[in-house]
C-alpha cells in the first residue's frame, strides 16, 4: 500500500526537550516538504527538500531542523529554540521535476506538557 | 506577496442547492492552482487542478486570471461532500521549491 506515513500521531513535548517528527514515504518521490497548521490558519511550509543530502528552508523554518539521508525519509526535529511548537505537523511527497500535486500523510499534533 | 485568500470559513448549504467556494490569489507571474479537499478522518487529498481542467466527483473550477480567482463550484451538494476544503497555489516552474501557498480553509457543511 503505496503512501506517506508520519508517525507518531500524538506526541508531547517538555519544556527544553527536542522532539522529532517521522515521515516516510514509499512512493519514490523526489521532493518532500513540512507543513504546520495552526487553528484557522492554512498549512505553512517548514522544510521542503527536492533530492537526497540537500535540504531548503521554508517560510517559517526557525526553531525547526531536518535531515535527508535517505530518499524515503525526512524527518523533522522540533527544538527548544521553537518557542511555540504546538501545532498540527502535516508531512508531503510529490515528483521532482516538475513538480505536480503533493500528497500528505495524517498528520503528527505535538502538545506541549 | 504571494497569498491565497479564502474568504469564508463556513458555508452551509442544503442537498441539492449549488455550491461555490471562493478562492482568490495574489502572485506576481503564472501559477498553478489547485484545490485540495480533507474528509472527516481522512487525509489531506488533491481534488483538482486548473491544468487539468476535469471534473472530479461533480466539481468543477476555472481560473480567472483577470480576476485572480479560482472559484470551486459545483451544482447539486451531497451530503458526503462536507469536508474541509484548501486552495493553493504553486509557482510550478517559475519557483524552484514548488512550494504549495494555501488558504486558510473553507468547511463545507451540506445539510440532509
Amino acid at each position: 500500500d503505496g503512501g506517506i506515513t508520519q508517525s507518531p500521531k500524538y506526541l508531547f513535548r517538555k519544556e527544553g526537550q527536542n522532539v522529532t517528527l517521522s515521515c516516510e514515504q514509499n512512493l519514490n518521490h523526489d521532493a518532500m516538504y513540512w507543513y504546520r497548521q495552526d487553528p484557522g490558519q492554512g498549512l505553512r511550509l517548514i522544510y521542503y527538500s527536492q533530492i537526497v543530502n540537500d535540504f531548503q528552508k521554508g517560510d517559517i523554518a526557525e526553531g525547526y531542523s531536518v535531515s535527508r539521508e535517505k530518499k524515503e525519509s525526512f524527518p523533522l526535529t522540533v527544538t527548544s529554540a521553537q518557542k511555540n511548537p504546538t501545532a498540527f505537523y502535516l508531512c508531503a511527497s510529490s515528483m521532482f521535476p516538475p513538480g505536480g500535486p503533493q500528497h500528505f500523510g495524517d498528520g503528527t499534533r505535538l502538545s506541549i506538557l | 506577496a504571494q497569498r491565497v485568500t479564502q474568504p469564508e470559513k463556513l458555508l452551509s448549504v442544503f442537498k441539492g442547492a449549488p455550491v461555490e467556494l471562493k478562492c482568490n490569489y495574489s502572485y506576481s507571474g503564472s501559477p498553478e492552482l489547485f484545490w485540495y479537499v480533507q474528509y472527516s478522518r481522512q487525509r489531506l487529498q488533491l481534488l483538482l487542478r486548473h491544468i487539468s481542467r476535469e471534473s472530479i466527483k461533480g466539481f468543477t473550477a476555472d481560473l480567472n486570471k483577470g480576476e485572480t480567482s479560482f472559484h470551486l463550484k459545483k451544482p447539486f451538494a451531497q451530503e458526503e461532500d462536507s469536508a474541509m476544503y484548501y486552495c493553493a497555489l504553486s509557482g510550478g516552474r517559475m519557483d524552484s521549491s514548488y512550494k504549495l501557498i494555501f488558504g486558510s480553509g473553507t468547511r463545507l457543511l451540506v445539510r440532509p
